[in-house]
């Protein structure tokens, strides 16, 4: 089925730098979208949501940006930190069959560094 | 906020044993739960949606009698690893819904750690 793809990789930043994560996705009857952090060997970790009806909402020194024209939702961070880095993940929520499915995107590890 | 715990943070076992791993909402309730599998640096994979006093909904791909899942109280879900093997070693995580914060709520455990000799 249809999934959230996110091109992979390692962002690197320096401290107190902003970080733009990027995610694409493909299900256009998503209607709720989420971003998460998950540090190794835990599990993830809310972030921010955003619904289809928004196309912005900031939360503390995180800010996500949804473009549902080209089915892109972005997640930037401000003056980031060592202890952000961690590897972020979007997720896409949509009705399927009755029941709300999440979908993750492949994640974005981010590098911090000091 | 809502907490979810996972029980065992981290199992070993011999291959062809079976693994309980128990995922309880900790301060809500919740009527459905979520297990996925992670491998390592790989994104979560949905496996199957747990629905507390109904069969469980598996994912394409998943064997729902390898995997057996039951979800006996708006509290706590149980994944069963039956017959386990060297590729069903990977990071097993759950995800409640809160009932009382709408449908888009979703928490995560802290995940299971399973590594099968």
């Amino acid at each position: 089925g249809e999934s959230v793809g996110l091109h992979l990789p390692t962002l690197s930043v320096q401290e107190g730098d902003n970080s733009i994560i990027n995610c694409a996705y493909s299900n256009s009857a998503s209607d709720y979208f989420i971003w998460y952090k998950q540090e190794s060997g835990k599990g993830p970790q809310f972030i921010i949501d955003i619904r289809s009806n928004m196309d912005k909402r900031q939360g503390q020194r995180v800010t996500v940006l949804l473009n549902k024209t080209v089915k892109h939702l972005s997640l930037q961070i401000a003056a980031t930190q060592p202890g952000d880095s961690a590897v972020y993940f979007c997720a896409e929520n949509y009705l399927d069959t009755g029941r709300r499915a999440l979908t993750f995107g492949s994640g974005t590890r981010l590098q911090v560094q000091p | 906020g809502a907490v979810v715990s996972q029980h065992p943070s981290w199992v070993i076992c011999k291959s062809g044993t079976s693994v309980k791993i128990e995922c309880r909402s900790l301060d809500f309730q919740a009527t459905t739960m979520f297990w996925y599998r992670q491998f390592p640096k790989q994104s979560l994979m949905l496996m199957a949606t747990s629905n507390e006093g109904s069969k469980a909904t598996y994912e394409q791909g998943v064997e729902k009698d390898k995997f057996l899942i039951n979800h006996a109280s708006l509290t706590l879900s149980t994944l069963t690893v039956t017959s386990a093997h060297p590729e069903d070693s990977s990071f097993y995580i759950c995800s409640a819904r809160d009932l009382g914060q709408g449908y888009n709520e979703q928490f995560f455990g802290p995940g299971t750690r399973l590594t099968v000799l």
